[in-house]
């Protein structure tokens, strides 16, 4: 069964300093990768999304996350983080050929400070 | 161009109660999903309407069913609410043909209080 595991529940960071947020995950067969961005009581807003390709995907926002297979790893990164930053990333990830669920990390809540 | 739009934004309802949450998916996307997403966790997935029809659903008990209209539009019904079925209900629409639309679009959502 597929599987994700998002490594820190909370990352907390000074502004204008870089930072990652790490995303495992486990399946069977090829997977497409995601990362979502929820600012406080809002919905879920695409960040960037893996399919195939390059494995260094670039975003919005500023932010990129690499692919690595063979560590089954799509970790999020910016090198610069902002104030408006502040919020809850998730990961997800869905089956190659499976247009249906997406399975979805418990989130890492990223607070940016002054 | 709308995107995902869903109503109402917030409800409080009582055990035992039934409710109605609806969702307009984004222009042209032909397929709506329902996460359920309690505070402080991911979202979990309820079940996806395509054609009209429910393709798939998660672990979640009858009490939740759905509906999805001609002009793709979805209704979500939970019957004899539960204090645990409190949660942000989010609606995502996506097109099940678009291999470059693999991500869905979300709403905004629906905080559903069950007092």
């Amino acid at each position: 069964a597929q599987s994700v595991t998002q490594l820190d529940s909370q990352v907390p960071v000074f502004e204008e300093a870089p930072v990652e947020l790490r995303c495992n995950y486990s399946s069977s067969v090829s997977v497409y990768l995601f990362w979502y961005v929820q600012y406080p009581n809002q919905g879920l807003q695409l960040l960037l999304k893996y399919l195939s390709g390059s494995t260094l995907v670039k975003g919005i926002n500023g932010f990129e996350a690499e692919f690595n297979k063979s560590q089954t790893s799509f970790h999020l990164r910016k090198p610069s983080v902002h104030i408006s930053d502040t919020a809850e990333y998730f990961c997800a990830v869905k089956e190659v050929g499976n247009n249906r669920k997406l399975i979805w990390g418990l989130g890492t809540s990223l607070a940016v400070n002054p | 161009d709308a995107g995902v739009t869903q109503s109402p934004t917030h409800l409080i309802k009582t055990r035992g109660q039934q409710v109605t949450l609806r969702c307009s998916p984004k222009s042209g996307h032909d397929t709506v999903s329902w996460y359920q997403q309690a505070l402080g966790q991911g979202p979990q997935f309820i079940f996806q309407y395509y054609e009209e029809e429910e393709r798939q659903r998660g672990n979640f008990p009858d009490r939740f069913s759905g509906h999805q209209f001609p002009n793709y539009s979805s209704e979500l019904n939970v019957n004899a609410l539960l204090l645990g079925d409190s949660a942000l209900y989010l609606c995502a629409s996506s097109l099940v043909r678009s291999r470059a639309n693999y991500g869905y679009t979300f709403g905004s959502g629906t905080r559903l209080t069950v007092v």
